[in-house]
């Protein structure tokens, strides 16, 4: 089964600067996609970025991009020139390409504080 | 734009009561997951319908079952209920296998007393 991990349970960024969140993830298969879900305060769950495994290209969305390291199963999420509105708890998530029902294995989670 | 819409947003109960919780996906949208999140946890998966039928289940206890519509919309029926199955529960909707990302609604608060 797959697992995905994110190691730091909290980051704090000073506003209009930038914070990055590390995510792994253990997986055998080749194909497969990487997301990341921002949850604000409101509990809603919002998709920030999403990667495919087959593309080397890094997945770029505004202010938030990706550096996907295949190999090294590594999935940071790069926030730049973060605003007080990113502040929210961040899921990495992994979902296989072969498996049944194509659910989503979330990490831990981690909460980014943003300080004016 | 249309959203995931779930009924009810709070929902008390007592221990040993059932509970009904609704979802309605995107329009089109033709899959349904169901996920439960404790508090500080990550969402953990519970089971899936796709075209109404099930197609993937995950942790989901005994005391819980589901089911998808002909009009595409869910309800997770949960019965027994425990103190630790308080929770957010969300259900989320894509289209077909999902691979542009799965769209959440804004989840059902479950307070089990």
């Amino acid at each position: 089964a797959q697992t995905v991990t994110q190691s730091q349970p909290e980051m704090s960024v000073q506003e209009a600067e930038t914070v990055t969140l590390s995510c792994t993830y253990d997986t055998s298969e080749s194909d497969y996609y990487l997301f990341w879900y921002k949850q604000p305060p409101s509990r809603q769950m919002i998709l920030v970025i999403r990667q495919e495994a087959y593309k080397q290209q890094n997945a770029t969305e505004n202010r938030f991009s990706v550096n996907f390291q295949k190999a090294a199963k590594s999935f940071s999420l790069k926030i730049s020139d973060s605003q007080l509105g990113d502040a929210a708890m961040y899921f990495c998530a992994y979902r296989s390409t072969k498996a049944a029902g194509n659910k989503l294995t979330f990490g831990g989670g981690t909460r980014v504080l943003v300080k004016p | 734009a249309a959203g995931v819409i779930q009924s009810p947003r709070h929902l008390i109960k007592e221990k040993r009561e059932t509970a009904t919780l609704k979802c309605y996906p995107i329009p089109r949208h033709d899959t349904v997951y169901w996920y439960q999140q404790g508090p500080g946890q990550d969402p953990q998966f519970l089971i899936s319908f796709y075209e109404k039928m099930q197609s993937d289940k995950g942790s989901i206890p005994d005391r819980f079952s589901a089911q998808q519509f002909s009009d595409y919309h869910s309800e997770l029926n949960m019965s027994s209920l425990e103190l630790g199955d308080s929770a957010l529960y969300f259900c989320a909707s894509s289209l077909g296998r999902g691979s542009y990302g799965y769209t959440f609604g804004s989840g059902t608060r479950l307070t089990v007393v």
